[in-house]
């Protein structure tokens, strides 16, 4: 079965600064991977994906994920923060081991913007 | 359009006290699910629907019961409250069975059990 690992429960990053959130999966099968962001007393939004084809995805909000598959690895980025970003973001891989999509999460990041 | 609704947003039982926690969506989408979100823990599946009349459980089914009789409606049911199902419910849908959909989230439920 899929798995995902996200490093840092929390990040902090001033305002203006590059934003990196990390994400390792694991899968036996191509995966299809997803970013979710969560603001606070609302449900998950899907922030971008990857399924197949360019390895660099662009999403919502001026972020974008790159697909690496020799580090099993995709990681969310954005350039320039925004106070608006501060908010909880998933990471989520699909397990298709039982034909049909059940999505895997991470136990996220919590992103803190400072001004 | 309405998207996933969950109702009610919040809920407090107490322990041995059962529960319907309703879920709605209006965009005609064949696989709907269940989630618990816990702190550091991420959201784990609890049970899951590829159409009505069919259910299957997730990572975490003890103590859930669920239903399809419309493609609309998905309820999770809490037979016995326990303090450990105290927990943010979250429902979600998706079009396609493939693994490329992405889910569409309602605003969650969150529940105290005292």
């Amino acid at each position: 079965a899929q798995s995902v690992t996200q490093l840092g429960s929390h990040v902090s990053v001033s305002e203006g600064a590059l934003v990196l959130l990390r994400c390792n999966y694991s899968s036996s099968v191509p995966p299809y991977l997803f970013w979710y962001v969560q603001y606070p007393n609302q449900g998950l939004q899907l922030l971008l994906k990857y399924t197949t084809g360019a390895t660099l995805v662009k999403g919502i909000n001026g972020f974008e994920a790159e697909f690496k598959k020799s580090e099993t690895s995709f990681h969310l980025t954005k350039p320039s923060a925004h106070m608006s970003d501060a908010a909880e973001y998933f990471c989520a891989v699909s397990d298709m081991g039982t034909g049909f999509q059940k999505l895997v999460f991470g136990t996220g990041t919590r992103l803190l913007v400072s001004p | 359009n309405a998207g996933v609704t969950q109702t009610p947003k919040f809920q407090v039982l107490k322990t041995g006290q059962s529960m319907t926690l309703q879920c709605a969506q209006d965009m005609n989408h064949e696989y709907m699910s269940w989630y618990r979100q816990d702190p550091g823990m991420g959201l784990r599946l609890i049970h899951y629907s590829v159409g009505a009349g069919i259910t299957d459980q997730g990572e975490v089914p003890n103590g859930y019961n669920v239903s399809r009789s419309t493609t609309e409606d998905f309820p999770l049911r809490l037979l016995s409250a326990a303090p450990s199902q105290t927990s943010v419910y979250f429902c979600a849908s998706t079009m396609g069975l493939s693994g490329d959909s992405p889910l569409h989230f309602g605003n969650g439920t969150r529940l105290t059990v005292t």
